[in-house]
C-alpha cells in the first residue's frame, strides 16, 4: 500500500525566511502528487499537483513553488515567507488508476 | 468556477444516523469522494462514487446523483469517535492529471 512521508510535523519561521517542505512516497511508482494547504477550520486548498518528474501544475498563484526532482519526491518551497503562508500543509499521492488519495501527516507552519 | 457546498456543522446523538450533504459545481466530474479528518490529523479516505446510486461500506454509505450534482454521506450507529470533519471532493480529471477539489467540510459532533 502507498505511504506518504512528510516532514517536519511543525515549523515556526519568521517572515521573509525561506521554506522547504519535503514529501516522499512509498509503495507506488509514477504517482500523481499533490500539495494542499488547510487554514484553521477550513477546507483543503489545492496548491500544486504533479503527474511526473518536473511536471508541475500550479493551481493558485502565490508566494510558493513546487518541484519534483525524482519520481517519488515532491518539494514545496518559498523564497520569502509571508504571514499569510501560515497553515497546515498536506502532501498527498495516488496511483495512476482509480485509487483514492493518500495523505501524509502534514506540516503545521506558523509564520511569525 | 469550482465550488463544493457542505453544511459547516452537524450535531447528532450517539447511536443515531446522520446524513451530510454535498452539492458541487465543477468544470469536470469523474467521481465524488468522501474523506474524514480528526482534529489535527490528516484526511483519510472513506468512500467513492463514480456512478449514481448508493455505495455501502460498513456503517458508512455514500450516495451520488450526477443529474442533481449532489451527494451525501450517511453514518449509522454513530460513535463518539465519529466526531470529526467530513469532506466531499470532486475528481475533475481522469487518471493522469486528475485532481481532487475539496469542499470546506462538515464538522460532526457526536453527543452522548
Amino acid at each position: 500500500s502507498q505511504t506518504i512521508h512528510q516532514w517536519p510535523a511543525t515549523l515556526v519561521q519568521p517572515v521573509g525566511s525561506p521554506l522547504s517542505l519535503e514529501c516522499t512516497v512509498e509503495g507506488t511508482s509514477n504517482p500523481n502528487l499533490y500539495w494542499y494547504r488547510q487554514a484553521a477550520g477550513r477546507g483543503l486548498q489545492l496548491l500544486f499537483y504533479s503527474i511526473g518528474i518536473d511536471q508541475i501544475s500550479s493551481e493558485v498563484p502565490q508566494n510558493l513553488s513546487a518541484s519534483r526532482p525524482q519520481d517519488r519526491q515532491f518539494i514545496l518551497s518559498s523564497k520569502k515567507l509571508l504571514l499569510s503562508d501560515s497553515g497546515f500543509y498536506l502532501c498527498a499521492g495516488k496511483g495512476q488508476d482509480n485509487s483514492p488519495l493518500h495523505f501524509g501527516n502534514g506540516t503545521r507552519l506558523t509564520v511569525t | 468556477g469550482q465550488s463544493l457546498e457542505q453544511p459547516s456543522e452537524v450535531t447528532a446523538v450517539e447511536g443515531a444516523i446522520v446524513q451530510m450533504n454535498c452539492t458541487y459545481q465543477t468544470s469536470g466530474f469523474y467521481g465524488l469522494s468522501w474523506y474524514q479528518q480528526h482534529d489535527g490529523g490528516a484526511p483519510t479516505f472513506l468512500s467513492y462514487n463514480a456512478l449514481d446510486g448508493l455505495e455501502e461500506t460498513g456503517r458508512f454509505s455514500s450516495f451520488l446523483s450526477r443529474s442533481d450534482s449532489y451527494g451525501y454521506l450517511l453514518l449509522q450507529e454513530l460513535q463518539m469517535t465519529d466526531s470529526a470533519s467530513y469532506f466531499c471532493a470532486v475528481r475533475e480529471g481522469y487518471n493522469q492529471g486528475g485532481k481532487l477539489i475539496f469542499g470546506h467540510g462538515t464538522e460532526l459532533s457526536v453527543k452522548p
